[in-house]
């Protein structure tokens, strides 16, 4: 089926420096959500976006879902070894949560 | 309030083994999902109960895996006979509106 697709697949990055996830889709998305999994641990919801162009913030993580609703992304800014981990973005449709294949977050210190 | 519990969290089998996983949702979640996490991918849905009457299994394997929801509290997913392939992590999610959540995962390996 329809699945979200995300780049980059890994990124490695130096502890301090920011991050960017991307999230894209070929057709209009009814939503997108965002979760975290950290290395051998469990998805977790962090956001739900459904507006076109809405803009959202959690301390240093700043959520945007584009004016088109075909694209959604995550900056995390100042990255520390807590954010290490898989992000993934996913669209709910009629309760059923489609996820992208994530994007591993490696931290270097 | 007490996450979404599940067990064994680990289990180790033999191909054309049989094997099954329990999972316990939030208490008032009337949606339950079991899902399939293949080592570097995103969890993949396999089968979805509201209460316990399924909404969605298009995707489970229905030759070798099962699912029941009998008093719409509890599940169990079962895989017979379980194949290589099948090595992954299977997650267990409730709901109550937009937000899931999810248990810790049962990591199946077959060799």
């Amino acid at each position: 089926g329809q699945q979200v697709m995300q780049i980059p697949q890994y990124q490695h990055v130096q502890e301090g420096e920011d991050f960017t996830t991307y999230c894209n889709s070929s057709t209009t998305l009814s939503n997108i959500q965002w979760y975290k999994q950290r290395p051998g641990g469990h998805p977790v919801f962090l956001i739900q976006l459904v507006k076109s162009g809405e803009v959202k913030k959690q301390k240093r993580l700043t959520f945007q879902f584009g004016e088109a609703k075909k694209n959604s992304s995550l900056h995390i800014t100042a990255t520390q070894t807590t954010d290490v981990g898989t992000y993934f973005c996913a669209e709910n449709r009629d309760d059923k949560i489609i996820f992208g294949k994530g994007t591993r977050l490696h931290i270097l210190p | 309030e007490a996450g979404v519990a599940q067990s064994p969290r680990y289990k180790i089998i033999e191909k054309r083994q049989s094997v099954a996983f329990w999972c316990n949702p939030i208490s008032g979640h009337a949606t339950l999902y079991w899902y399939q996490q293949i080592l570097g991918q995103g969890p993949k849905l396999l089968i979805q109960f509201q209460n316990n009457g399924v909404v969605d299994d298009s995707q489970l394997p229905k030759d070798r895996f099962s699912a029941e929801r009998l008093k719409g509290v509890d599940s169990t997913l079962k895989i017979q006979p379980a194949k290589l392939e099948d090595s992954a992590v299977y997650l267990c999610a409730s709901s109550r509106g937009a937000t899931q959540y999810f248990g810790p995962g049962t990591r199946l390996l077959v060799l």
